[in-house]
C-alpha cells in the first residue's frame, strides 16, 4: 500500500532554511488526482496547513507563509519537498506530509510526521 | 481565510457514551468539510471526509452531518480507543484551515 516518509535534518539554526523531502511508497506520485500536502503542528497546539503540489507542479501555499515556502515535486524520484525560508524559533514544530484527493476530499493518507527544532 | 470554531475544546465521556462535536465555519463552505482524529504523538487520521462520508476503515459509529456553516461529528457509543483529539477541516477554499481542536477524555 501507499505510504509516506518525511525525512531531513531535526535541527536547523534560525535564519536558515529548513528543507523536508517526503519520499511516496508503493504507488506513483504521478498517477493523478492527488495533491501533495504538508502541514505542521507546533508542540502542543493545532493543526496548520501549508501547502500542497500536484504532480504537474501546480502549487497553492497558506498565505500567511508564502512569501518563505516552497513546495516542488520531483517525479523522478517519487517524492516532494518543503522549504522554508528565514526559520525562526516559531517553526519549530512537527512536520507532516500528506496526501489529498483531489484537493478537497480530506488529508487520507500522513506520513509519520518529523520534528524541526530551530535553535542555534 | 475562513476560520473554523470546535466546540467544546473538550469534553469527557465514558464508554458507550454518545458524544457530539460541532464545528463552525467563518462562511458557508458547502460540505467541504473534514473531521480527523489524533492521538498523542501520532499523525492525524481521517474519519469522515466531504461532511458526511465514512473514511475506509473507519468504524460505523463515528457518523458526520451538516453543510454550509455547521457541521457534527457523532461518536454513537464511545469505545477506549475514541479518546483523543478530533479536528475540523474545511477544504472549500485555500487555506485549508482546520478547528482548533476537540479533546476527549475519559471520564
Amino acid at each position: 500500500q501507499v505510504q509516506l516518509q518525511e525525512s531531513g535534518p531535526g535541527l536547523v539554526k534560525p535564519s536558515q532554511t529548513l528543507s523536508l523531502t517526503c519520499t511516496v511508497s508503493g504507488g506513483s506520485i504521478s498517477s493523478g488526482g492527488f495533491y501533495w500536502s504538508w502541514i505542521r503542528q507546533h508542540p502542543g497546539k493545532g493543526l496548520e496547513w501549508i501547502g500542497y503540489i500536484y504532480y504537474t507542479g501546480s502549487t497553492f501555499y497558506n498565505p500567511s507563509l508564502k512569501s518563505r515556502v516552497t513546495i516542488s515535486v520531483d517525479t523522478s524520484k517519487n517524492h516532494f519537498s518543503l522549504k522554508l525560508s528565514s526559520v525562526t524559533a516559531a517553526d519549530t514544530a512537527v512536520y507532516y506530509c500528506a496526501r489529498d484527493y483531489g484537493g478537497n476530499s480530506g488529508l487520507d493518507l500522513w506520513g509519520q510526521g518529523t520534528l524541526v527544532s530551530v535553535s542555534s | 481565510d475562513i476560520q473554523m470554531t470546535q466546540s467544546p475544546s473538550s469534553l469527557s465521556g465514558s464508554v458507550g457514551d454518545r458524544v457530539t462535536i460541532t464545528c463552525r465555519a467563518s462562511q458557508r463552505i458547502a460540505s467541504y468539510l473534514n473531521w480527523y482524529q489524533q492521538k498523542p504523538g501520532k499523525a492525524p487520521k481521517l474519519l469522515i471526509y466531504t461532511a458526511s462520508n465514512l473514511q475506509t476503515g473507519v468504524p460505523s459509529r463515528f457518523s458526520g452531518s451538516g453543510s454550509g456553516s455547521d457541521f457534527t461529528l457523532t461518536i454513537s457509543s464511545l469505545q477506549p480507543e475514541d479518546f483523543a483529539t478530533y479536528y475540523c477541516q474545511q477544504t472549500y477554499s485555500t487555506p485549508h484551515t482546520f478547528g482548533q481542536g476537540t479533546k476527549l477524555e475519559i471520564k
